[in-house]
């Protein structure tokens, strides 16, 4: 039972590169979201999906980009990346019955 | 305003004893929830409890416990018979509203707790 899944665990990108985090769960939830944590910080709701087909921004949208062409799978795009960016990225997902929702194990971004 | 507000950046607990991390929120919608969320040194969230704006009694899960006064607009977390590895950052959070779009997450700043032995 894989639950929520998140590749690559670390990247190191250069300022400038662009790249794709990948996040996938095998749980048939119809909502999908990811987060940034920043040092001694919560986390900031980037992007999130209601179901395939729907995707609105959070609280933190600009230098991402976030599509949902299926219920399992919701990459989050870094169309630019800036040190800004430099973060951990959570991947979570929930069923439309219950609001509990199920990290995935992150992914840890560095931008030079 | 902020939504979520810990106010105590660390705490200490002697292993055992019960300890009590706070929480205070701000929303006007009366359809809301409040979760906590720990996470280990290794870096995942691990959902702990559950508390929804109409649920009567306060929510209970083993060692936790979510002390819920809506008047005051607290959501703390209790965790009974501290242990060792309950040494983690604890994140309060809450949704609001009933679209889709109420899962949406906001997080405090988080509690690192400390266990001594």
């Amino acid at each position: 039972n894989a639950g929520v899944t998140q590749t690559p665990k670390f990247q190191v990108l250069k300022t400038g590169q662009s790249m794709t985090l990948q996040c996938a769960q095998d749980m048939n939830h119809e909502y999908m979201s990811w987060y940034r944590q920043d040092p001694g910080m919560g986390l900031r709701l980037i992007h999130y999906s209601v179901g395939a087909g729907i995707t609105d921004q959070g609280e933190v949208p600009n230098g991402y980009n976030v599509s949902r062409s299926t219920t399992e799978d919701f990459p989050l795009r870094l169309l630019s990346a800036a040190p800004s960016q430099t973060s951990v990225y959570f991947c979570a997902s929930s069923s439309n019955r219950a609001y509990e929702q199920y990290f995935g194990p992150g992914t840890r971004l560095t931008v030079t | 305003a902020q939504k979520i507000t810990q106010t105590q950046p660390g705490m200490f607990v002697q292993e055992k004893e019960a300890v009590t991390l706070d929480c205070t929120y701000d929303t006007s919608d009366p359809s809301y929830g409040l979760f906590w969320y720990k996470q280990p040194s290794s870096g995942e969230m691990i959902f702990l409890i559950y508390q929804g704006s109409y649920d009567q009694q306060n929510a209970t899960e083993g060692r936790y416990s979510l002390n819920f006064q809506k008047a005051r607009k607290s959501a703390n977390l209790v965790i009974s018979a501290s242990q060792l590895g309950d040494s983690a950052m604890y994140f309060c959070a809450m949704r609001e509203g009933i679209s889709g779009s109420a899962r949406q997450l906001t997080f405090g700043s988080g509690t690192q707790l400390t266990v001594l032995p």
